[in-house]
Protein backbone atom coordinates (compact mmCIF):
# COMPACT_ATOMS: atom_id res chain seq x y z
CA UNK A 1 0.00 0.00 0.00
CA UNK A 2 1.20 3.66 -0.38
CA UNK A 3 1.68 4.93 2.71
CA UNK A 4 2.45 8.23 4.31
CA UNK A 5 3.05 7.87 8.14
CA UNK A 6 3.84 11.53 10.03
CA UNK A 7 5.23 11.89 13.52
CA UNK A 8 6.16 14.78 15.50
CA UNK A 9 4.18 18.19 16.54
CA UNK A 10 2.86 19.09 19.42
CA UNK A 11 2.52 22.48 21.73
CA UNK A 12 5.59 24.71 21.53
CA UNK A 13 5.87 28.13 22.54
CA UNK A 14 5.17 31.38 20.31
CA UNK A 15 8.84 31.84 18.44
CA UNK A 16 10.10 28.16 18.97
CA UNK A 17 11.22 25.77 16.39
CA UNK A 18 9.55 21.79 15.34
CA UNK A 19 10.57 19.65 12.89
CA UNK A 20 7.67 17.53 11.38
CA UNK A 21 8.60 14.32 9.79
CA UNK A 22 7.14 12.11 6.91
CA UNK A 23 7.90 8.13 6.50
CA UNK A 24 7.15 7.19 3.01
CA UNK A 25 6.40 3.31 1.91
CA UNK A 26 4.99 1.54 -0.65
CA UNK A 27 6.04 3.37 -3.59
CA UNK A 28 9.46 4.65 -4.80
CA UNK A 29 10.05 8.22 -2.85
CA UNK A 30 12.62 9.74 -5.35
CA UNK A 31 10.29 9.53 -8.38
CA UNK A 32 8.15 12.29 -6.57
CA UNK A 33 8.03 15.69 -5.66
CA UNK A 34 6.41 16.37 -2.23
CA UNK A 35 4.00 19.36 -0.67
CA UNK A 36 3.24 20.16 2.96
CA UNK A 37 -0.38 21.23 3.23
CA UNK A 38 -2.02 22.41 6.71
CA UNK A 39 -4.97 23.39 8.12
CA UNK A 40 -6.73 24.95 10.63
CA UNK A 41 -9.20 23.14 12.39
CA UNK A 42 -12.53 23.92 10.89
CA UNK A 43 -10.92 25.76 8.23
CA UNK A 44 -9.93 25.70 5.15
CA UNK A 45 -6.44 23.82 3.18
CA UNK A 46 -3.30 26.18 2.73
CA UNK A 47 -0.59 24.89 0.35
CA UNK A 48 2.62 25.61 2.74
CA UNK A 49 5.68 23.95 0.82
CA UNK A 50 6.81 21.81 -1.75
CA UNK A 51 10.35 19.88 -2.71
CA UNK A 52 11.45 18.68 -6.13
CA UNK A 53 12.37 14.69 -6.42
CA UNK A 54 16.22 15.37 -5.19
CA UNK A 55 15.69 18.41 -3.29
CA UNK A 56 17.13 20.81 -5.96
CA UNK A 57 14.33 22.73 -5.86
CA UNK A 58 11.58 23.94 -3.39
CA UNK A 59 9.10 26.43 -2.58
CA UNK A 60 7.25 28.34 -0.14
CA UNK A 61 3.74 30.33 0.86
CA UNK A 62 4.48 33.75 1.33
CA UNK A 63 3.25 32.89 4.83
CA UNK A 64 6.08 30.72 5.81
CA UNK A 65 8.84 31.86 3.66
CA UNK A 66 12.49 32.48 5.71
CA UNK A 67 10.72 30.31 8.67
CA UNK A 68 9.88 27.11 7.48
CA UNK A 69 12.40 24.78 5.66
CA UNK A 70 11.63 21.76 3.86
CA UNK A 71 13.81 18.88 3.02
CA UNK A 72 13.70 15.44 1.92
CA UNK A 73 16.31 12.11 2.98
CA UNK A 74 16.11 9.89 0.16
CA UNK A 75 17.71 7.38 1.36
CA UNK A 76 15.20 7.39 3.83
CA UNK A 77 12.46 7.63 2.10
CA UNK A 78 11.42 10.57 4.14
CA UNK A 79 10.13 14.62 4.20
CA UNK A 80 10.89 16.48 6.42
CA UNK A 81 8.98 20.56 7.42
CA UNK A 82 11.64 22.03 9.69
CA UNK A 83 9.62 25.28 11.68
CA UNK A 84 11.05 28.13 13.43
CA UNK A 85 9.84 31.38 14.86
CA UNK A 86 6.38 30.04 15.07
CA UNK A 87 3.14 32.13 15.78
CA UNK A 88 0.20 31.98 17.21
CA UNK A 89 -1.28 31.41 13.42
CA UNK A 90 0.68 28.81 12.19
CA UNK A 91 -1.07 26.18 14.80
CA UNK A 92 -3.24 23.96 11.99
CA UNK A 93 -2.74 20.59 11.45
CA UNK A 94 0.19 19.63 9.15
CA UNK A 95 -0.45 17.33 6.29
CA UNK A 96 2.05 15.51 3.99
CA UNK A 97 1.13 14.57 0.52
CA UNK A 98 2.73 13.19 -2.46
CA UNK A 99 2.38 15.01 -5.62
CA UNK A 100 2.48 13.86 -9.21
CA UNK A 101 5.23 14.01 -10.92
CA UNK A 102 9.07 14.80 -10.11
CA UNK A 103 8.78 18.17 -9.45
CA UNK A 104 6.55 20.19 -7.12
CA UNK A 105 4.67 22.66 -9.79
CA UNK A 106 1.49 21.68 -11.61
CA UNK A 107 0.63 18.54 -9.45
CA UNK A 108 -1.77 17.07 -8.06
CA UNK A 109 -1.99 15.43 -4.21
CA UNK A 110 -2.50 11.61 -3.53
CA UNK A 111 -2.06 10.14 -0.77
CA UNK A 112 -2.15 12.67 2.15
CA UNK A 113 -0.35 11.53 5.01
CA UNK A 114 -2.57 11.47 8.53
CA UNK A 115 -2.33 14.63 9.73
CA UNK A 116 -0.07 16.12 12.77
CA UNK A 117 -1.34 18.85 15.10
CA UNK A 118 0.92 21.54 15.66
CA UNK A 119 -0.14 24.00 18.44
CA UNK A 120 1.37 27.15 19.15
CA UNK A 121 0.82 28.58 21.92
CA UNK A 122 2.26 30.37 24.99
CA UNK B 1 -2.59 34.73 -5.36
CA UNK B 2 -5.24 33.02 -7.04
CA UNK B 3 -8.24 33.22 -5.48
CA UNK B 4 -10.68 30.37 -5.25
CA UNK B 5 -14.38 30.43 -4.89
CA UNK B 6 -16.29 28.18 -4.13
CA UNK B 7 -20.43 27.92 -4.37
CA UNK B 8 -22.13 26.91 -2.20
CA UNK B 9 -20.85 26.81 1.18
CA UNK B 10 -23.44 24.07 1.93
CA UNK B 11 -25.65 21.63 0.31
CA UNK B 12 -27.92 19.19 1.97
CA UNK B 13 -29.04 16.71 -0.75
CA UNK B 14 -31.39 13.44 -0.84
CA UNK B 15 -29.70 10.18 -1.81
CA UNK B 16 -30.33 9.49 -4.93
CA UNK B 17 -30.27 12.93 -6.41
CA UNK B 18 -28.09 15.15 -8.22
CA UNK B 19 -25.87 17.88 -6.50
CA UNK B 20 -23.38 20.60 -8.10
CA UNK B 21 -20.43 22.44 -6.95
CA UNK B 22 -19.09 25.43 -8.43
CA UNK B 23 -15.55 27.12 -8.24
CA UNK B 24 -14.75 30.02 -9.70
CA UNK B 25 -10.73 31.49 -10.37
CA UNK B 26 -9.49 34.79 -10.33
CA UNK B 27 -7.24 33.75 -13.36
CA UNK B 28 -7.58 31.63 -16.02
CA UNK B 29 -6.43 27.68 -14.98
CA UNK B 30 -5.41 26.82 -18.64
CA UNK B 31 -1.66 26.66 -18.96
CA UNK B 32 0.05 26.51 -22.51
CA UNK B 33 0.52 23.04 -21.76
CA UNK B 34 -3.20 22.88 -22.64
CA UNK B 35 -3.99 21.47 -19.49
CA UNK B 36 -5.79 23.08 -16.86
CA UNK B 37 -4.77 22.73 -13.89
CA UNK B 38 -7.80 22.42 -12.19
CA UNK B 39 -8.88 19.34 -9.17
CA UNK B 40 -11.13 18.71 -6.68
CA UNK B 41 -10.77 17.06 -3.22
CA UNK B 42 -13.06 15.11 -0.37
CA UNK B 43 -12.37 15.82 2.79
CA UNK B 44 -14.50 13.25 5.01
CA UNK B 45 -15.20 13.69 8.38
CA UNK B 46 -12.03 12.94 10.23
CA UNK B 47 -9.50 12.20 7.39
CA UNK B 48 -7.58 13.47 5.20
CA UNK B 49 -8.13 15.05 1.64
CA UNK B 50 -8.70 12.28 -0.92
CA UNK B 51 -8.23 13.16 -4.82
CA UNK B 52 -11.49 12.93 -6.89
CA UNK B 53 -10.56 14.91 -10.12
CA UNK B 54 -7.29 15.94 -11.51
CA UNK B 55 -6.70 18.09 -14.68
CA UNK B 56 -10.49 19.46 -14.83
CA UNK B 57 -12.07 16.05 -15.77
CA UNK B 58 -9.76 13.14 -15.28
CA UNK B 59 -11.61 10.91 -12.51
CA UNK B 60 -8.58 9.55 -10.18
CA UNK B 61 -8.52 5.92 -9.58
CA UNK B 62 -11.16 4.27 -8.12
CA UNK B 63 -13.44 7.49 -8.20
CA UNK B 64 -16.58 6.11 -8.72
CA UNK B 65 -18.53 7.46 -12.05
CA UNK B 66 -20.89 9.34 -10.58
CA UNK B 67 -18.45 11.99 -10.05
CA UNK B 68 -17.64 14.23 -12.76
CA UNK B 69 -15.89 17.83 -13.75
CA UNK B 70 -16.21 20.56 -16.33
CA UNK B 71 -15.33 23.63 -16.97
CA UNK B 72 -12.80 25.99 -18.62
CA UNK B 73 -10.94 29.39 -17.99
CA UNK B 74 -11.92 30.40 -14.46
CA UNK B 75 -15.70 28.62 -14.20
CA UNK B 76 -15.51 24.84 -13.35
CA UNK B 77 -18.25 22.38 -11.66
CA UNK B 78 -17.94 19.48 -9.65
CA UNK B 79 -21.18 17.49 -10.01
CA UNK B 80 -22.28 14.10 -8.53
CA UNK B 81 -25.02 12.39 -10.77
CA UNK B 82 -26.55 10.66 -7.99
CA UNK B 83 -25.67 11.46 -4.26
CA UNK B 84 -24.53 8.85 -1.77
CA UNK B 85 -24.67 8.25 1.78
CA UNK B 86 -20.94 8.12 1.53
CA UNK B 87 -20.29 11.05 -0.33
CA UNK B 88 -21.21 13.37 2.93
CA UNK B 89 -18.13 15.50 3.72
CA UNK B 90 -16.38 18.80 2.31
CA UNK B 91 -15.22 19.19 -0.99
CA UNK B 92 -12.16 21.62 -2.36
CA UNK B 93 -11.13 22.70 -5.62
CA UNK B 94 -7.39 23.56 -5.79
CA UNK B 95 -5.41 25.17 -8.86
CA UNK B 96 -1.87 24.58 -9.47
CA UNK B 97 -0.87 26.69 -12.15
CA UNK B 98 0.35 28.82 -10.27
CA UNK B 99 2.25 28.87 -6.91
CA UNK B 100 1.59 28.79 -4.48
CA UNK B 101 -1.34 26.69 -5.16
CA UNK B 102 -4.58 27.62 -3.42
CA UNK B 103 -7.98 25.73 -2.45
CA UNK B 104 -11.31 27.05 -2.28
CA UNK B 105 -13.06 27.51 0.98
CA UNK B 106 -14.89 24.14 0.70
CA UNK B 107 -17.88 23.04 0.51
CA UNK B 108 -19.92 20.95 3.04
CA UNK B 109 -22.33 18.79 1.93
CA UNK B 110 -24.84 16.49 3.97
CA UNK B 111 -27.56 14.16 3.48
CA UNK B 112 -31.23 14.75 3.93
Amino acid sequence: DVQLVQSGGGVVRPGGSLRLSCAASGFTFNDFGMSWVRQVPGKGLEWVSGINWDGGATGYADSVKGRFTISRDNAKNSLYLEMSSLRAEDTALYYCARGSSYGYRYNWFDPWGQGTLVTVSS
Amino acid sequence: DIVMTQTPLSLSVTPGQPASISCKSSQSLLHSDKKTYLYWFLQRPGQPPQLLIYELSNRFSGVPERFSGSGSGTDFTLKISRVEAEDVGVYYCMQSVQLPNTFGQGTRLEIK
